[in-house]
């Protein structure tokens, strides 16, 4: 089945300790995101990456960190979480020369204490 | 840059009743739109697409017209049912448009009581 996986789903953390959450697609998907959701605000892009090796910013990068050293995985690093990173965060993916419909986890509810 | 507009929730109906969602959007460039569903405690899911102009996307009941003239996308259904409650997500892509080119709404929260 086709589809984008991410852990985990819920946690509460503490700030400043550091956390991942992973992201994996097995659809063998060029590009992935990762998004916030936020009361208010809708989807707002953190990062994506255009294939292995290539990331850039989306519009809220701050605070965060991501790695694509496999086409699959794209984890997002939160080195020294803060309270105003609680959110629900969701992972997605494209497939690159399609019409540009995302595929979306589940997504992950994060709580900085 | 560009951007999508729709219309503030939440919006609560009765079932049965006909919907529209507004959707307007601003785009640099000619982009394919979506309507994104988001069920309680699940991700986003696509509901339906349209392409070019005066396409048609339909699902689960669901239609929306790319009408470039007003540039809109409004979301209509004839008959809602309880089970339609859910936020409902405009976007575009813009061809071409770089990396991403995504852009979403803010979303619509739709309530349907019984």
């Amino acid at each position: 089945e086709a589809q984008v996986t991410q852990n985990p789903r819920y946690l509460i953390t503490v700030t400043g300790k550091k956390l991942t959450v992973t992201c994996s697609q097995n659809m063998n998907h060029e590009y992935m995101s990762w998004y916030r959701q936020d009361p208010g605000l809708g989807l707002r892009q953190i990062y994506y990456s255009m294939n292995v090796e290539v990331t850039d910013k989306g519009d809220v990068p701050e605070g965060y960190k991501v790695s694509r050293k496999e086409k699959r995985n794209f984890p997002l690093i939160l080195e020294s979480p803060s309270p105003n990173q609680t959110s629900l965060y969701f992972c997605a993916s494209i497939r690159t020369g399609g019409t540009g419909e995302l595929f979306f986890g589940e997504g992950s509810r994060l709580t900085v204490l | 840059g560009d951007s999508v507009t729709q219309m503030e929730g939440p919006v609560t109906l009765s079932e049965e009743a006909f919907l529209t969602i507004n959707c307007t959007y601003t785009a640099t460039g000619y982009p394919s739109l979506f309507w994104y569903v988001q069920y309680p405690g699940e991700g986003l899911q696509l509901l339906l697409k349209a392409t070019k102009a005066d396409d048609k996307g339909s699902n689960k009941g669901f239609e929306a017209t790319y009408r470039k003239e007003t540039t809109s996308f409004h979301l209509e259904k004839g008959s809602v049912q309880v089970s339609d409650s859910a936020v409902y997500f405009c976007a575009l892509r813009v061809s071409g448009g770089g990396a991403d080119g995504l852009t979403f709404g803010k979303g619509t929260h739709l309530i349907i009581q019984p």
